[in-house]
């Protein structure tokens, strides 16, 4: 079965600063998909950023993009510029190409310092 | 224009209640999903249906019911509310014949509280 590990439950970066979120995952799937998905106070869950497991380039959104490892089943998260808004939980995700089950990680909760 | 919409946003209700939480997605999906995220905020899928069939269902009770009377709307009935059932429900919606690394998208979740 996969499974998707976060090791930090909790980071804090200064405001304007940049900060990785760790996100490791296991699989012994070759075709897949991997997400982030923000969850602020508000609770709803917005989508950051994605990426095709096929696609060696790393996906990138503005300020947010991945550090993905294949080999390594490692899969960060680097927010650069850091802004009051980006506080909230990080989830990161797993979803099988052959399956619509999305598996999430527990999450990190991200403060961000004024 | 809410994509999906679940409701209620908040449910308080007393063990052994019968409740219900309704949600709705104007994106065209084929595929819906229930989570469930408990208090230390792990989201698991519960359900997942696809042009109102069953796909996935995870070792939920059988007292969950989801229903599907289309493929824009999957509601979930609770029968026989326990305090264990307290969380937060979102609802998700996908589409299968898009490009398969379509993401779901997510209501804004339901609170449960059992009191």
């Amino acid at each position: 079965a996969q499974t998707v590990t976060q090791s930090q439950p909790e980071m804090s970066v200064q405001e304007a600063e940049t900060v990785t979120l760790s996100c490791t995952y296991d699989t012994s799937e070759s075709d897949y998909y991997l997400f982030w998905y923000k969850q602020p106070p508000s609770r709803q869950m917005i989508l950051v950023i994605r990426q095709e497991a096929y696609k060696q380039q790393n996906a990138t959104e503005n300020r947010f993009s991945v550090n993905f490892q294949k080999a390594a089943k490692s899969f960060s998260l680097k927010i650069s510029d850091s802004q009051l808004g980006d506080a909230a939980m990080y989830f990161c995700a797993y979803r099988s190409a052959w399956d619509d089950k999305i598996i999430f990680g527990k999450g990190t909760r991200l403060h961000i310092l004024p | 224009d809410t994509a999906v919409s679940q409701t209620p946003k908040y449910l308080v209700t007393q063990m052994g209640n019968d409740k219900s939480i309704k949600c709705e997605q104007n994106l065209g999906h084929d595929t819906m999903y229930w989570y469930k995220q408990d208090s230390k905020k792990f989201l698991k899928i519960m359900f997942s249906y696809n042009n109102k069939e069953l796909i996935i269902n995870e070792t939920v009770p059988n007292r969950f019911s989801p229903k599907s009377p289309d493929k824009a709307h999957l509601n979930l009935h609770i029968n026989s509310l326990e305090l264990g059932d307290s969380a937060v429900y979102f609802c998700a919606s996908s589409s299968r014949t898009d490009l398969s690394n379509q993401p779901q998208h997510f209501g804004d979740g339901t609170r449960l509280s059992i009191l």
